[in-house]
């Protein structure tokens, strides 16, 4: 099956800065990559997607990159705000149906 | 945002007790999912249905079950409740373009 492996586990960057988070997949036939969002309480949110058809896409301050020859990918954030808080999962898939996770990565935005 | 719904929202319990949790959506998806959130929050998938039928059934104790009276419900039941049951329990539905809509989340605190 699909494993995902999703580093850094946590970040801290100070506001104003970009924030990266990289993942790896290991089943070349996953050809969907979600990136979601879990605020504090909250429920995971799907924030920006890609297939393996695109190299890259953007969307305001967040971008994903995805290398499929080296089964990485990456999320991109700039111009951190505070409310970039949260823990993003990386996903990647699908497999009859199933996405697997990252481990998730808790971003903290310093003022 | 009621598009994928759960109740209850908080559950606290005695040890060997037997709860449900409820799912709704109502955005017509096929398929439903759901998933253990440990205090970690790595988000673990459980069960899978699709159309009332079960597709994924991860490695999870059969004290849980699992039952979709129609696609649009997906309700999880758990008998004899152990201490390590406690986490929160999200719903999610599969929606075109492979993306999940998960529910506000179950977080289940078993005494």
């Amino acid at each position: 099956g699909e494993n995902v492996e999703q580093h850094p586990s946590t970040l801290s960057v100070q506001e104003g800065d970009s924030a990266v988070i990289k993942c790896t997949y290991s089943d070349s036939a996953s050809n969907y990559f979600p990136w979601y969002k879990q605020e504090l309480g909250k429920r995971p949110q799907l924030i920006i997607d890609i297939r393996s058809n695109v190299g890259e896409k953007k969307d305001q301050r967040i971008a994903v990159t995805l290398n499929k020859t080296a089964k990485h990918f990456s999320l991109h954030i700039t111009e951190t705000q505070p409310e970039d808080s949260a823990v993003y999962f990386c996903a990647a898939g699908p497999n009859d149906y199933k996405l697997s996770f990252g481990a998730g990565t808790t971003v903290t935005v310093r003022a | 945002d009621t598009a994928v719904s759960q109740t209850p929202k908080y559950l606290v319990t005695q040890m060997g007790n037997d709860k449900s949790i409820k799912c709704e959506q109502n955005l017509g998806h096929d398929t439903m999912y759901w998933y253990k959130q440990d205090s970690k929050k790595f988000l673990k998938i459980m069960f899978s249905y699709n159309n009332k039928e079960l597709i994924i059934n991860e490695t999870v104790p059969n004290r849980f079950s699992p039952k979709s009276p129609d696609k649009a419900h997906l309700n999880l039941h758990i008998n004899s409740l152990e201490l390590g049951d406690s986490a929160v329990y999200f719903c999610a539905s599969l929606g075109p373009q492979e993306t999940q809509y998960f529910g506000p989340g179950t977080r289940l605190l078993v005494l």
